[in-house]
């Protein structure tokens, strides 16, 4: 059975960069549909970006100038960086796995990381 | 960008109800639309995809109770029996077009 679990600093400054690891045991991450997902309080799912066969990776275009995610197949862990962070990015930060054929389908999820952006 | 929006925001129903939940499409998305479970402190959970398919090798089964339908821009989750733990908030998500988006969500609340 798959597992995701998010790590990473709970607490990031304005204008600082939230970085995040999500580390993959199970399936490899050079298999199926890879993704970063955050939810900030209250409010639906939001969509930062997707990445398939390590390298092909396609961002949310309100967020692509900020955005950053790359894969270390040696560790089997994908990871997200977000620059210039205010409090809006204030969210919990999913990593997730989708199918080996179909974009945008979420089947595994990890637990969940919360970040806050505040000095 | 797709805006979905779902209704109603709230569905107070009691166990053993039916529960029809909507979601509406700011344009044709043919039916690339799943639909995900989400309860306090966890991550949504799959339950139907490509509008009326329930999820298969997810970590739970989905049960037979949860039914999808519709195309275009016009979608609906119906929960035929209501189980005390159907109570939960439910998202509309579509994968026509990225990005891809999701909806508010629909809380279904326990009458």
């Amino acid at each position: 059975q798959v597992h995701l679990q998010e790590s990473g600093p709970g607490l990031v400054k304005p204008s600082e960069t939230l970085s995040l690891t999500c580390s993959v045991s199970g399936d490899s991450i050079s298999d199926f549909y890879w993704s970063w997902i955050r939810q900030a309080p209250g409010k639906g799912p939001e969509w930062i970006a997707y990445f398939y066969n390590s390298g092909n990776t396609n961002y949310h275009p309100s967020l692509k100038s900020r955005v950053t995610i790359s894969a270390d197949t040696s560790k089997n862990q994908f990871s997200l960086k977000l620059s210039s962070v205010t409090a809006a990015d204030t969210a919990v930060y999913y990593c997730a796995r989708g199918t080996a054929a179909v974009a945008g389908i979420l089947v595994f999820w990890g637990q969940g990381a919360l970040v806050t952006v505040s000095s | 960008e797709i805006v979905l929006t779902q209704s109603p925001a709230t569905l107070s129903l009691s166990p053993g109800e039916r529960a029809t939940l909507s979601c509406r499409a700011s344009q044709s998305i043919s039916r690339h639309l799943a639909w995900y479970q989400q309860k306090p402190g966890q991550a949504p959970r799959v339950l139907i995809f490509d509008a009326s398919n329930r999820a298969a090798g997810v970590p739970v089964a989905i049960p037979a109770r949860f039914s999808g339908s519709g195309s275009g821009t016009d979608f609906t989750l119906t929960i035929s029996s209501l189980e005390p733990e159907d109570f939960a908030v439910y998202y509309c998500q579509q994968r026509s077009s990225w990005p891809w988006t999701f909806g508010q969500g629909t809380k279904v609340e326990i009458k």
